[in-house]
């Protein structure tokens, strides 16, 4: 079954810190993984998209990496912002190119306290 | 349009009632997708279309959902005889080609979101 893990479910740090959150998956066949902010009541704004051959690719503050081996993913978020505080989903895209279907994980809500 | 557009924002309707949603995409993208989200969950895929067509109709829970998008860009979600269980935010992307595409092509833009409250 394809499936998108998130861990931890969520998260409070302090304002500066750093943090990385983790997504494992056994979609199949894969084509690439996304990882998504959802400010809450908001729409899922991109972060980063990585096909198989990608194993690191940064946003800013933002740097995803891959294992298409180990089919893990992380999120790493480097000096904490207020506005950090969202949700944030691993998402993975499998199947043909005729498919529309994303598997969502269930997110790690993220909160930065001052 | 600069960004993907849903309406309404908020619709709150009794059950048994008919609802449809807007869904607006950016302008030139063949792509749309539909997909609903309870509260504390990821989305969840609905339908996705490749032009006027239904490339995936594979996440329509059952027959009382329907989508269209009659010109290939404007796209309407149709729910006949609403339930309370159909309470949800439904969101609507858009993007240039097909999800395989790499990250230009395939990269996806939410809407806000409709929010759906059935009573």
């Amino acid at each position: 079954k394809n499936q998108v893990e998130q861990s931890p479910q969520s998260l409070i740090i302090l304002e500066g810190k750093n943090c990385t959150l983790q997504c494992n998956y056994t979609v199949s066949p894969f084509s690439n993984l996304r990882w998504y902010k959802q400010d809450t009541g908001r729409g899922p704004v991109s972060l980063t998209i990585m096909t198989f051959s990608e194993n690191t690719k940064s946003n800013g503050r933002y740097t995803a990496t891959l294992d298409a081996d180990t089919k893990q993913s992380s999120l790493h978020i480097t000096a904490s912002q207020l506005s950090d505080s969202a949700s944030y989903i691993c998402v993975v895209s499998g199947g043909s190119s005729n498919t529309g279907k994303l598997i969502f994980g269930q997110g790690t809500t993220l909160q930065v306290k001052p | 349009g600069a960004g993907v557009s849903q309406t309404p924002s908020n619709k709150v309707t009794e059950k048994g009632k008919y609802v449809e949603l807007r869904c607006d995409p950016i302008s030139g993208h063949t792509a749309l997708y539909w997909y609903r989200q309870s509260l504390g969950q990821g989305p969840e895929f609905l339908i996705y279309f490749q032009g006027t067509g239904a490339a995936d109709d594979s996440g329509l829970p059952n027959d009382r959902f329907f989508a269209v998008r009659p010109e290939g860009s404007v796209s309407t979600l149709k729910i006949q005889r609403t339930e309370r269980g159909d309470s949800a935010v439904y969101l609507c992307a858009s993007s240039l080609l097909g999800l395989a595409g790499g990250p230009r092509t395939g990269e996806l833009f939410f809407g806000e979101g409709s929010r759906l409250t059935v009573l």
